[in-house]
């Protein structure tokens, strides 16, 4: 079983769009994270959420809004979608403790056209 | 700039060399994380080292941490040519997120 899925893989749409990327995990862990990378690799955090705290980086734009239907799931919805949306999105888990490791989706590539 | 640079950005080497990657950081740490991307994949969590250490072993990964310059280092040894993919250095911030730096794409020709 995959311990990290992201759908879909591949999102295709026109700027100012709305859209939703699903992350599921069945880890069990009690953290979950988006992050963005760009053209260049670069990756940058763009929440961190559990059933206690959404920690936002200050740099996202509030088009974007994690949501979580249940501690299971951590979906990133997208509002007026830009071109500089586009990128490769990671959802990944972890628990906060002694490991602080983190698990990572496959991805989801979005293109903004 | 980027928190947790690597250095270099790219590197190429012949399968059986040994292959080290750098990375710098700016802030104070708990520890710091080395993550692999295969292409068009997830990161995998390959080692981390906590700030009260040295050094850290795993396979053939070796891990050093210098916290008074601020600075990491990968070595892989005896590589192979499975081995190809960009490896990142991150460090641990508030909430648990990981700041990551540029990455290094290491080629290992057969």
């Amino acid at each position: 079983d995959t311990a990290v899925s992201q759908t879909p893989k591949y999102l295709v749409t026109q700027m100012g769009n709305d859209k939703s990327i699903k992350c599921e995990q069945n880890l069990g862990h009690d953290t979950m994270y988006w992050y963005k990378q760009d053209s260049k690799k670069f990756l940058k955090i763009m929440f961190s959420y559990n059933n206690k705290e959404l920690i936002i980086n200050e740099t996202v734009p509030n088009r974007f809004s994690p949501k979580s239907p249940d501690k299971a799931h951590l979906n990133l919805h997208i509002n007026s979608l830009e071109l500089g949306d586009s990128a490769v999105y990671f959802c990944a888990t972890g628990t906060s403790g002694s490991t602080d490791t983190q698990y990572f989706g496959p991805g989801t590539r979005l293109t903004v056209l | 700039s980027q928190q947790g640079e690597e250095d270099p950005q790219a590197l190429s080497i012949q399968e059986g060399e040994n292959a080290t990657m750098n990375c710098s950081y700016k802030t104070s740490i708990n520890n710091l994380q080395w993550y692999r991307q295969n292409s068009g994949r997830g990161l995998v969590h390959l080692i981390l080292i906590r700030s009260n250490e040295r050094e850290k072993h795993s396979g053939r990964l070796r891990v050093t941490l210098d916290t008074s310059k601020k600075s990491s280092s990968l070595l892989i040894t005896a590589s192979r040519a499975a081995d190809t993919a960009s490896y990142f250095c991150a460090s641990l911030s508030r909430g648990n997120m990981l700041t990551f730096g540029g990455g290094t794409r290491l080629m290992v020709k057969p």
